[in-house]
């Protein structure tokens, strides 16, 4: 069964500045997505980025982007010019293309902007 | 994207009782699905509703505490039988549509059990 690993429970960083949310994932498929989900005090989970597996270049929308190593099973969020509205919880999650097509989450990084 | 909308929003439900959550979409979508997201966790899949049968279920959940129903393409419903405290979470409608390979949300259903 697939695993998705956030090590960083917590994390901050000042407006305006660049910060990097860490994911891993354990899998022994060969084609598959990522996806970085934004669940803000309003509680709704909303899509920040995708990437597919079979693209080797790494996604970007505006000042999110990933940072997408297959070999070594790591997809990591690069936030720049970290605003305040950014703050939330940032939930890493893969999927299947086969059977069930579920979402498998990581455990969450909490992420803080301090003005 | 499809545009989700989940009914209640918020709910204080007394022990014992049961609770249905709506899930409607304004699109048709290949796939749905319900999570739950016990405070301060993660999301859990809970089953994926299949239209016209019975939904699937994951480990560790059953069909009796959380009967789900999806009679079409654009909507479904779960319920929570005879809740417990530890039955309080957000409980989240998901869909994928039927071009495209993300995964939408709707905005959740927070039940709270007392």
């Amino acid at each position: 069964a697939q695993t998705v690993t956030q090590s960083q429970p917590e994390m901050s960083v000042q407006e305006a500045e660049t910060v990097t949310l860490s994911c891993t994932y354990d899998t022994s498929e060969s084609d598959y997505y990522l996806f970085w989900y934004k669940q803000p005090p309003s509680r709704q989970m909303i899509l920040v980025i995708r990437q597919e597996a079979y693209k080797q270049q790494n996604a970007t929308e505006n000042r999110f982007s990933v940072n997408f190593q297959k070999a070594a099973k790591s997809f990591s969020l690069k936030i720049s010019d970290s605003q305040l509205g950014d703050a939330a919880m940032y939930f890493c999650a893969y999927r299947s293309p086969n059977g069930a097509q579920k979402l498998v989450f990581g455990q969450g990084t909490r992420l803080t902007i301090n003005p | 994207s499809a545009v989700i909308s989940q009914k209640p929003s918020r709910d204080i439900c007394q022990r014992g009782t049961s609770l249905t959550i709506q899930c409607q979409v304004d699109s048709q979508v290949t796939m749905m699905f319900w999570y739950r997201q016990q405070p301060g966790q993660s999301l859990t899949l809970i089953a994926t509703a299949n239209q016209g049968s019975e939904a699937t279920y994951e480990s560790g959940f059953v069909i009796d505490k959380f009967p789900i129903s999806r009679p079409n393409l654009t909507f479904s419903t779960l319920t929570v039988s005879n809740m417990s405290p530890e039955d309080s979470s957000i409980y989240l409608c998901s869909v994928r549509q039927v071009s495209g390979n993300t995964i939408y949300f709707g905005e959740g259903s927070w039940l709270t059990v007392v």
